[in-house]
């Protein structure tokens, strides 16, 4: 039973494609995550969804466009790649923060894209 | 800015304890939590701290001492299959975000 399961789990493509990347979770958490993480390992939040409502943009360029069609499910259209975003995409979900208590999150198992 | 320090790499040998430290600076603070990821997987839930103090499940430790931006994990009778990078995670905000700003990771490696 996957809980956060992310497809494809490979993404390689020219630069100046567009990709989308999808992402789904069956633990009925309310909140979803995108997170990139770079060839040094450094894992960091692109966006966050809360019942399909966005709560986290980060500073992100406009290329990159999340949409979540309901609470199970935040998928990731990126346009126009370039070299710099050859990463590992992480999807993750979380219960809601909002007791003020930190959520674990859990994390599916990554798609690694790489631009030519 | 915000940021949250962790030594690069800790080598141990396999039985042995070894500590990872992290220390943070961020604008808020709403509890420290671990992550364990292997080469190649995702990142896993280990461990949170809300309050200052040691939380034990097994054989991982987690400590926090909120007056001085520091926490640490506690890994004890170190296996093969603990080598893998950890991460410290401080939760900055409240309300429903939950947003974690992760450290620069600690990579760990057991040597029998």
């Amino acid at each position: 039973d996957t809980a956060v399961s992310q497809t494809p789990k490979y993404l390689v493509t020219q630069m100046g494609n567009d990709k989308s990347i999808k992402c789904e979770q069956n633990l009925g958490h309310d909140t979803m995550y995108w997170y990139k993480q770079d060839s040094k390992k450094f894992l960091k939040i692109m966006f966050s969804y809360n019942n399909k409502e966005l709560i986290i943009n980060e500073t992100v360029p406009n290329r990159f466009s999340p949409k979540s069609p309901d609470k199970a499910h935040l998928n990731l259209h990126i346009n126009s790649l370039e070299l710099g975003d050859s990463a590992v995409y992480f999807c993750a979900s979380s219960q809601d923060g909002g007791n003020g208590l930190s959520q674990p999150q859990h994390f599916g198992d990554g798609t690694r894209l790489s631009i030519l | 800015g915000q940021s949250l320090e962790q030594p690069s790499e800790v080598t141990a040998v396999e039985g042995a304890i070894v500590q990872i430290n992290c220390t943070y600076q961020t604008s808020g603070f709403y509890g420290l939590s671990w992550y364990q990821q292997h080469d190649g997987g995702a990142p896993t839930f280990l461990s949170y701290n809300g309050l200052d103090g040691l939380e034990e499940t097994g054989r991982f430790s987690s400590f926090l001492s909120r007056s001085d931006s520091y926490g640490y994990l506690l890994l004890q009778e170190l296996q093969m299959k603990d080598s893998a990078s950890y991460f410290c995670a401080v939760r900055d905000s409240g309300g429903a975000t939950n947003k974690l700003i992760f450290g620069t990771g600690t990579l760990l490696a057991v040597q029998p």
